[in-house]
């Protein structure tokens, strides 16, 4: 079983059309990173959220960390065919606990958008 | 911006050869870098964390004397995966730590392009 669980596994959807993915733990952690990761290539960092409650922006990505640094969510507005690809949340375990220092790392969810 | 620089990219081989995988920094000193595996359509995987000057660490599971990981300095970290069969076959990708750019644990982590290993 994995630590942070990530919903959907896929979507598919048009371009101009909104989306959210998920990221979601029982687990806290002391920061969070979302990936997109294209085919034979390896993860791209989009961001890093740190504090409980954060929001952050880039450009139509909007990433908000839990209040209680659980979860994570990413929203794409009015997508477009280049945000195609694998999107991956991964965690850091806080300080001391299993695992710390490493990244857990979410099943993924793989976005499609077409034209 | 931070590059990791993994080579090479893809490579085919027979079983039985051993492999060897390099992993560079470009622009910045990484004390840990980190050597993952990925099948088709799936998460990453963590194999090891390699520690500049000291010994790697494994993952439950991952066979030490399979997956030799040496990190002789700052910049560079390899992986050689011994005596190949096509059960090792996969995306082989690693990661650097970048300490100056946050504090703690938190520091983003920069990921190489991948490896694709192919073993006949």
């Amino acid at each position: 079983t994995q630590l942070l669980e990530q919903s959907p596994q896929f979507l598919s959807i048009q371009e101009g059309e909104n989306l959210t993915v998920y990221c979601n733990s029982s687990s806290v952690f002391s920061s969070l990173q979302w990936y997109r990761q294209e085919p034979g290539e390896g993860p791209v960092l989009l961001v890093t959220v740190v504090t409980g409650g954060e929001v952050k922006k880039l450009k139509r990505l909007t990433f908000q960390f839990g209040d209680a640094r659980k979860d994570s969510s990413l929203h794409i507005t009015a997508a477009q065919t280049g945000d195609t690809g694998l999107y991956l949340c991964a965690g850091v375990r806080p300080y001391l606990t299993d695992s710390w220092g490493k990244l857990q790392f979410g099943a993924g969810t793989q976005v499609v958008v077409t034209p | 911006g931070a590059v990791v620089s993994q080579h090479p990219s893809w490579v085919i081989c027979k079983s039985g050869t051993s492999v060897k995988i390099e992993c560079r920094s470009l622009d910045f000193q990484a004390t840990t870098m980190f050597w993952y595996r990925q099948f088709p359509k799936q998460s990453l995987m963590l194999m090891a964390t390699s520690n500049e000057g000291s010994k790697a660490t494994y993952e439950q599971g991952v066979e030490k004397d399979k997956f030799l990981i040496n990190h002789a300095s700052l910049t560079l970290s390899t992986l050689t995966v011994t005596s190949a069969h096509p059960e090792d076959s996969s995306f082989y990708i690693c990661s650097a730590r970048d300490i100056t750019r946050a504090k703690g644990y938190n520091q983003p982590q920069h990921f190489g392009d991948g490896t694709r290993l192919s073993i006949l």
